[in-house]
């Protein structure tokens, strides 16, 4: 138990379908985070939240909405996605990001699949 | 381009012996480091980190090197475990107009044999 905690793990969905991501965390932090990992690729940064508000879009195409409406949760809308969107989805957060060696914390991650 | 790199995709090791994972970075800028631990099918756990004002970290099995004018930084794992084998992902972290971002390096399979 990380103290971040992902809905759902598992995902399928079709190209047409809206879904989306929850996240909650109980850590007590002020910035959250999506990050995308696909297959033998780095971990990548989509979007960060501090204090509610999106500090940083890391070029994500809009198809993919985020939403902050707390410091304790996020969501991720899912809209029209391609099958190269099928990654495991994976939300962290931490303190807040003006800290100086910002630790942060993941879930568990939601597993996409885009048919 | 990558600014953190983990040139070894996989490291095979016996267990009770030393655990060697390498990782080097570009961006001058980076002031934190981190190593974070993964198993299948589930997110990144936070193993150890250094700041870049120092040149070792240790919490217990494991230990943090860095080199700052090899940008440089390795994590020392003895004795390895079984439990051990997993992706490591080494990270560094900068300040932007943002704050301060973490940025991944590829990961490095490690597994541990008994």
């Amino acid at each position: 138990e990380t103290g971040v905690t992902q809905t759902p793990r598992h995902l399928v969905m079709g190209m047409t379908n809206k879904k989306s991501l929850k996240c909650e965390q109980h850590l007590g932090h002020n910035a959250m985070y999506w990050y995308k990992q696909s297959a033998k690729k780095p971990l990548e940064l989509m979007f960060v939240y501090n204090f509610k508000e999106q500090t940083e879009n890391n070029s994500v195409p809009s198809r993919f909405s985020p939403e902050c409406p707390n410091s304790s949760h996020l969501f991720l809308h899912l809209h029209t996605l391609q099958p190269e969107d099928s990654a495991l989805y994976l939300c962290a957060s931490s303190q807040a990001t003006g800290l100086s060696g910002n630790t942060i914390y993941f879930g568990e991650g939601s597993w996409l699949t885009v048919v | 381009d990558q600014q953190v790199k983990q040139n070894s995709p996989s490291l095979s090791v016996q267990e009770g012996r030393i655990s060697i994972l390498n990782c080097d970075y570009t961006n001058s800028m980076f002031d934190y480091f981190l190593w974070y631990k993964k198993y299948p099918a589930e997110g990144p756990t936070f193993l150890i980190s250094i700041s870049s004002i120092k040149d070792k970290n240790e919490d217990g099995r494991f230990t943090v090197f860095l080199n700052k004018s090899a940008k440089h930084l390795s994590l020392h794992i003895v004795p390895s475990q079984p439990g051990d084998s997993a992706v490591y992902f080494c990270a560094a972290s900068w300040r932007n107009n943002a704050g301060n971002m973490l940025t991944f390096g590829g990961g490095t399979r490690l597994m541990v044999k008994p």
